[in-house]
Parts: C-alpha cells; sequence; structure tokens
C-alpha cells in the first residue's frame, strides 16, 4: 500500500499558486518524499523530491514540515497543461539501494481558466 | 537528450494471443523498471533490472509474464497468453543506478479483446 495520502482532487485558478498536500505521517529516516505527475495518456513525469528541507527547482517547490510527516508542493503560477495527476511518493533511499516507486492515486488538479 | 522510448503506443490482440512490449531506457542507466498502470490507478512496479539481472521481480506474474534485458540495455516484456484483465498501460522507467530519479517512457497500451 502506498504510505501516503492526498486529496483526490483539487481546483486551481489559472495563473494562481497550486498547492498540493501530501501526508506521510509514517515516513522513515531514509524514505524521501518525490512527487510525479502524469498529464493524460502520457508516462509520469519527474518534478521534485526530498529528504528534509525545502527544494525548489524550474518547476516546482517542495515544502517538507519540520517533523516530515508531511509536505507541500507548489506550482508558482498554474497553467492549464498543468492540469495532471500528481503523486506523492515515498521511497526508500540509503544510499546504496533504493526502491522502485509505490504509486498512489494521487491528486487529480485542475488548472481553471 | 532522448528519453525513455517504447514501442508499440498501442496493441489490441484477442485473449490468449501472445504480445511483446519493447522498451530503450536513457542511453548510460544501468536500471530498467517495468510497471503496469491499470485505469484509474498508479503504476505498480513489476520488475526491476540492474544492468542484466532482476533484482526485483515478485510482483511479475511468472505464469504467463516474462522480461528479458539480454545486453543490459534495452528490455523486452512478454504475456503469453493474454488475459482480459491484462488491459493496461505498461510503462518502462529507468534511471542512471537504483538511487537515482526514475524517467518514464510514455507507455504501451493494451487492450486485449
Amino acid at each position: 500500500d502506498a504510505k501516503t495520502t492526498q486529496p483526490p482532487s483539487m481546483d486551481c485558478a489559472e495563473g494562481r499558486a497550486a498547492n498540493l498536500p501530501c501526508n506521510h505521517s509514517t515516513i522513515s529516516g531514509n524514505e524521501y518524499v518525490y512527487w510525479y505527475r502524469q498529464i493524460h495518456s502520457q508516462g509520469p513525469q519527474y518534478i521534485i523530491h526530498g529528504l528534509k528541507n525545502n527544494e525548489t527547482n524550474e518547476m516546482a517547490s517542495l515544502i517538507i514540515t519540520e517533523d516530515r510527516k508531511s509536505s507541500t508542493l507548489i506550482l508558482p503560477h498554474a497553467t492549464l497543461r498543468d492540469t495532471a495527476v500528481y503523486y506523492c511518493i515515498v521511497r526508500f533511499n540509503s544510499g546504496g539501494g533504493a526502491d522502485g516507486l509505490t504509486f498512489g492515486k494521487g491528486t487529480h488538479l485542475i488548472i481553471q481558466p | 537528450e532522448a528519453g525513455v522510448v517504447q514501442s508499440p503506443r498501442y496493441k489490441i490482440i484477442e485473449k490468449k494471443q501472445p504480445v511483446a512490449f519493447w522498451c530503450n531506457p536513457i542511453s548510460g542507466h544501468n536500471t530498467l523498471y517495468w510497471y503496469r498502470q491499470n485505469l484509474g490507478q498508479g503504476p505498480e512496479l513489476l520488475i526491476r533490472y540492474e544492468n542484466e539481472e532482476a533484482v526485483d521481480d515478485s510482483q511479475l506474474p511468472k505464469d504467463r509474464f516474462s522480461a528479458e534485458r539480454l545486453k543490459g540495455v534495452d528490455s523486452t516484456l512478454k504475456i503469453q497468453p493474454a488475459e482480459l484483465g491484462d488491459s493496461a498501460v505498461y510503462l518502462c522507467a529507468s534511471s542512471l543506478v537504483p538511487e537515482e530519479t526514475q524517467y518514464f517512457g510514455p507507455g504501451t497500451r493494451l487492450l486485449v479483446l
């Protein structure tokens, strides 16, 4: 079973920031938080990942709470092309070995014009 | 840089027929994954290769599914014979090493009639 809990769907207005929450209350020390998204009829696309610290790249920002039990993916200026299913995944990675990805059902983000 | 390549993109077969899917990972990636995605669900890992070796095939239904990665580059996933319940999208992903980020191909959409 997936180790994360996400809302099944969310709406966001175009041009606004989209904030997608994820709960991972049983996360352990060697588990990273990964975010992928899947646009209709395409393969999953990597967005960002982190362990403890907040992370930012050209696509998004990842905010992880201090206790690591939850996180938020932020798309700063959502566009219609950001409409997709967003998956929050907790993945074991010790540096000497790592699991595959265990996907849940994700959050279907719909960007409204 | 070319991404993960999969073929065919779509396949329609009758039940009890064999079918094969092909994957070419990103150049230099030694780890290759096959996932299956049922309608409305997230992808589920079937098998993971490190070079030529299948290091995790615990979720591969071995009575009808087989996979190979003969030279540690391309991989083939086969189903023989196919059943109606095998209708799904079959996704291939690769990573430089197991600990690094996985990148997905577009998938092969299989319909078994």
